[in-house]
């Protein structure tokens, strides 16, 4: 049984381009959040996917944006790339509200 | 707004030994969850152990287990007979009964040594 799987492994970018980022989750989840983890720091909600809408958001910009696919599978969207942005982002997966089960991330570095 | 916060930046301790990492948090919720999260250099976020607010007895798994403190606000993460395995960047994480997301402390670092 696969677990969680996030694709690319890592990213580079450019200022002011747009990135996405993609989620596969565990076999039997039908929930996916997704978080942001700077470098030092503990992870930061960005948004949670349920039956493929936006079901809570944290305290993110618009430019971050996400989709959830029938498969449960989701991506992340970020537009207008900021140095800022540089970051491990993680992949949770869940049945419904249970505990989360993370992915590997995908580490965005934007220059 | 709730909070987590660990203390402890870096700890260490000898291989076979016992270490306690600390973790409080604020809250003004009666219902909710808390968890400790181990990193490896490898990245992924692993669940170690959970505690349910409303459960009076201390979650175990194993050479696992927690202390936690409801009033106080504590929850601490007690490793015993360590193992070099063990070594890894750990987070405590608190989520509300009828919310989604989870709140992270900054991590603690382990360190075990030979």
């Amino acid at each position: 049984d696969a677990g969680v799987t996030q694709s690319p492994t890592h990213l580079i970018k450019t200022r002011g381009q747009q990135v996405t980022l993609r989620c596969s989750p565990k076999s039997g989840h039908d929930t996916v959040s997704w978080y942001q983890q700077a470098l030092g720091q503990g992870p930061q909600f960005i948004f949670q996917y349920y039956e493929e809408e936006e079901r809570q958001r944290g305290n993110f910009p618009d430019r971050f944006s996400g989709h959830q696919f029938p498969n449960y599978s989701s991506e992340l969207n970020v537009n207008a790339l900021l140095l800022g942005d540089s970051a491990l982002y993680l992949c949770a997966s869940s049945f419904s509200s249970y505990e989360q089960y993370f992915g590997p991330g995908t580490r965005l570095t934007v220059t | 707004a709730q909070t987590v916060t660990q203390s402890q930046p870096e700890m260490s301790v000898q291989e076979a030994e016992t270490v306690t990492l600390s973790c409080t948090y604020d809250t003004s919720e009666s219902d909710y969850y808390l968890f400790w999260y181990k990193q490896p250099p490898s990245r992924q976020m692993i669940l170690v152990i959970r505690q349910e607010a409303y459960k009076q007895q201390n979650a175990t798994e194993n050479r696992f287990s927690v202390n936690f403190q409801k009033a106080a606000k504590s929850f601490s993460l007690k490793i015993s007979d360590s193992q070099l395995g063990d070594a890894a960047m750990y987070f405590c994480a608190y989520r509300e009964w009828s919310n989604y997301q989870l709140i992270w402390g900054a991590g603690t670092k382990l360190i075990i040594k030979p």
